[in-house]
């Protein structure tokens, strides 16, 4: 089974800063895509950037940015230039590749905070 | 991506009650799922709305609890059936455009039942 560990429940950064939001996986599959969604106070989950396994490049959004090591299964992700805005929580989810059904499988979330 | 639209928004109910949970999206889209998200929780998949079919339930979630339709391409309804508080959440439909890979949400109804 696949699991999705987000290791910091809460974090914080000064406006402007850099932030790095952790998230490590677990599979035996080797075809699989990997997201970070945002979370805002108003619940909408919003798709914040998608990386697939097969590629080799770190994605990258805007301010927003990842850092896929596919052997250390590990997909952290970089805000830069923190906006107040970028207040969240953070989900990282995992989904494999070639599937019919739709199980995202999500972590249990980072509480980001930035401050003025 | 796409624009989804969730109704209602919040309510309130009794235990023993039922509540239909709508998703409207506007266009046509391939597959739309149905989350729950306990208070201070990630989200769970509960199933996938087939389209002319049954939904395809995840384990430890049952139709009789959970019915879902989905008339068409565009449109999906979730009932939380024989409601107890244990089923205060917020629910959320997503729809994936092609494949299930990547999924857009719709803004979640909040549940709270008394």
């Amino acid at each position: 089974a696949q699991t999705v560990t987000q290791s910091q429940p809460e974090m914080s950064v000064q406006e402007a800063e850099t932030v790095t939001l952790s998230c490590t996986y677990d599979t035996s599959e080797s075809n699989y895509y990997l997201f970070w969604y945002k979370q805002p106070p108003s619940r909408q989950m919003i798709l914040v950037i998608r990386q697939e396994a097969y590629k080799q490049q770190n994605a990258t959004e805007n301010r927003f940015s990842v850092n896929f090591q596919k052997a250390a299964k590990s997909f952290s992700l970089k805000i830069s230039d923190s906006q107040l805005g970028d207040t969240a929580m953070y989900f990282c989810a995992f989904i494999l590749a070639g599937g019919s059904q739709g199980n995202l499988i999500f972590g249990k979330g980072t509480k980001l905070s930035v401050k003025p | 991506s796409a624009v989804i639209s969730q109704k209602p928004s919040r309510d309130i109910c009794q235990r023993g009650t039922s509540l239909t949970i709508q998703c409207q999206v506007d266009s046509q889209v391939t597959m739309m799922f149905w989350y729950r998200q306990q208070p201070g929780q990630s989200l769970t998949l509960i199933a996938t709305a087939n389209q002319g079919s049954e939904a395809t339930y995840e384990s430890g979630f049952v139709i009789d609890k959970f019915p879902i339709s989905r008339p068409n391409l565009t449109f999906s309804t979730l009932t939380v059936s024989n409601m107890s508080p244990e089923d205060s959440s917020i629910y959320l439909c997503s729809v994936a455009l092609t494949g299930p890979e990547t999924q857009y949400f719709g803004p979640g109804t909040r549940l709270l039942v008394l």
